[in-house]
């Protein structure tokens, strides 16, 4: 059992550069979310969509977008990528928002931007 | 428990002793707790949940305590091992109105042999 894959598994990128972070999970969870871990600080969620087809905003989305590409897919894009973005980012899915189930999270890209 | 700043709270001890790690949530209408374990370069793992219609539940070596009335969770570890090392994060399901987890700093967890 897979549960929540990202890829890539490390990045970097110079200022003003664009990417895309993927991630995929095969446990036919209803939300899914994307989180940032910077040093000594807890998790920050960026966005997140409750169910397939809908998307909202988190506690830091400013730099980044959202794609729910179907119930498996959701990517994060960075459109012009800042040193403020260096971070470990982490994808979640969870049964549904409803629910009140653990989120799953898979093992993080790790950004670093120059 | 939770401090502001840069640097993780740490709880160090001796293999064998019990840990308990604690938190403080932020809302009130929070109704689901959450305890994960993440290991170096690792995503969080989720090792216990508790709602709010309870004041404690236990699993394997785990037990977690809410009390309501200040807002505070802890956790429990039961005759800590080497492989208990670990960052710790609590987790509310509550976020600027919608049943949202939102994380906690996170406690360090360093268990010596």
């Amino acid at each position: 059992n897979a549960g929540v894959t990202q890829t890539p598994k490390f990045q970097v990128l110079k200022t003003g550069q664009s990417m895309t972070l993927q991630c995929a999970q095969d446990m036919n969870h209803n939300s899914m979310y994307w989180y940032r871990q910077d040093p000594g600080m807890g998790l920050r969620l960026i966005y997140y969509s409750a169910s397939e087809g809908t998307t909202d905003k988190g506690e830091v989305p400013n730099g980044y977008n959202v794609s729910r590409l179907n119930k498996r897919e959701f990517s994060l894009r960075l459109e012009s990528a800042a040193p403020s973005q260096t971070s470990v980012y982490f994808c979640a899915s969870s049964a549904g928002e409803a629910t009140n189930s653990p989120l799953h999270f898979g093992n993080g890209t790790r950004l670093t931007v120059t | 428990g939770e401090s502001v700043g840069l640097h993780l709270p740490t709880l160090s001890v001796q293999e064998g002793d019990n840990s308990i790690i604690n938190c403080a949530y932020s809302n009130s209408a929070s109704d689901y707790f959450i305890w994960y374990k993440q290991e170096s370069g690792k995503g969080p793992q989720f090792i216990i949940d508790i709602r709010s219609n309870m004041d404690k539940r236990q699993g394997q070596r785990v037990t977690v305590l809410l009390n309501k009335t200040v807002k505070h969770l802890s956790l429990q570890i039961a005759a800590t091992q080497p492989g208990d090392s670990a960052v710790y994060f609590c987790a509310e399901n509550y976020l600027g109105g919608s049943y949202i987890p939102t994380f906690g700093r996170g406690t360090s967890l360093i268990v010596h042999p």
